[in-house]
């Protein structure tokens, strides 16, 4: 198994909503990420955990709070959001964060904030 | 810090010619590692190919090859003999050695396979 399954592939939330987003791994990888991704931009780390533990928060706001409940499973929990968070949420995993090891990617969520 | 920079936004190129997508990259690191990607339209990242900082050859996988160039600090991605499925957007990526876990993205370059 070398995939990395997002649910769900398509989310449409209003702004006093809460909704999670889920990633799950099943190849052993200990490092996990959530990128956001606006069209036809590059993505953005927004989180890494490394061995479940939170390792990186590149400053995203507290309405977006991540979680890694076990090694193979990562959420995203989406409080209060606003309009311009509408975006292409990828999740990522890799062996152990080291230089050398590729980025599996899912498929993505793709949020509408209305 | 890391910088990447693609200067194509947009390319148009013949299918089976080949096409070289320009990639330059900035960091203080000693050693880093240099990665392309591909996004078609359906949104997944896809890995291509895989350049370490201090590989004494330059990197190929099929179709794909990465044209190192370190004392100009360039990693083109050369694909050879494209095809219509190669259209998607191509992104040059970078991880240093320092904060390692952090894999940035350059802008991409959006390719398009004309038949």
């Amino acid at each position: 198994d070398t995939e990395v399954t997002q649910t769900p592939k398509h989310l449409v939330m209003g702004m006093t909503n809460k909704k999670s987003l889920k990633c799950e791994q099943h190849m052993g990888h200990r490092a996990m990420y959530w990128y956001k991704q606006k069209a036809k931009k590059p993505p953005e780390l927004m989180f890494v955990y490394s061995y479940e533990k939170l390792s990186i928060n590149e400053s995203v706001p507290s309405r977006f709070s991540p979680e890694c409940p076990n090694s193979s499973l990562l959420n995203l929990h989406l409080h209060a959001l606003q309009p311009e968070d509408s975006a292409l949420y990828l999740c990522a995993s890799t062996l152990q964060g080291a230089t050398n090891e590729k980025l599996f990617f899912g498929s993505g969520t793709q949020l509408s904030v209305l | 810090a890391q910088k990447i920079t693609q200067t194509q936004p947009g390319m148009f190129v013949q299918e089976k010619e080949a096409v070289t997508l320009d990639c330059t990259y900035d960091t203080s690191d000693p050693s880093y590692g240099l990665f392309w990607y591909k996004q078609p339209s359906s949104g997944e990242m896809i890995f291509l190919i895989y350049q370490g900082s201090y590989d004494q050859q330059n990197a190929t996988e099929g179709r794909y090859s990465l044209n190192f160039q370190k004392a100009r600090k360039s990693a083109n991605l050369v694909i050879s003999a494209s095809q219509l499925g190669d259209s998607a957007m191509y992104f040059c990526a970078m991880r240093g050695y320092f904060g390692n876990e952090k894999l940035t993205f350059g802008t991409g370059t959006r390719l398009t396979i004309i038949p």
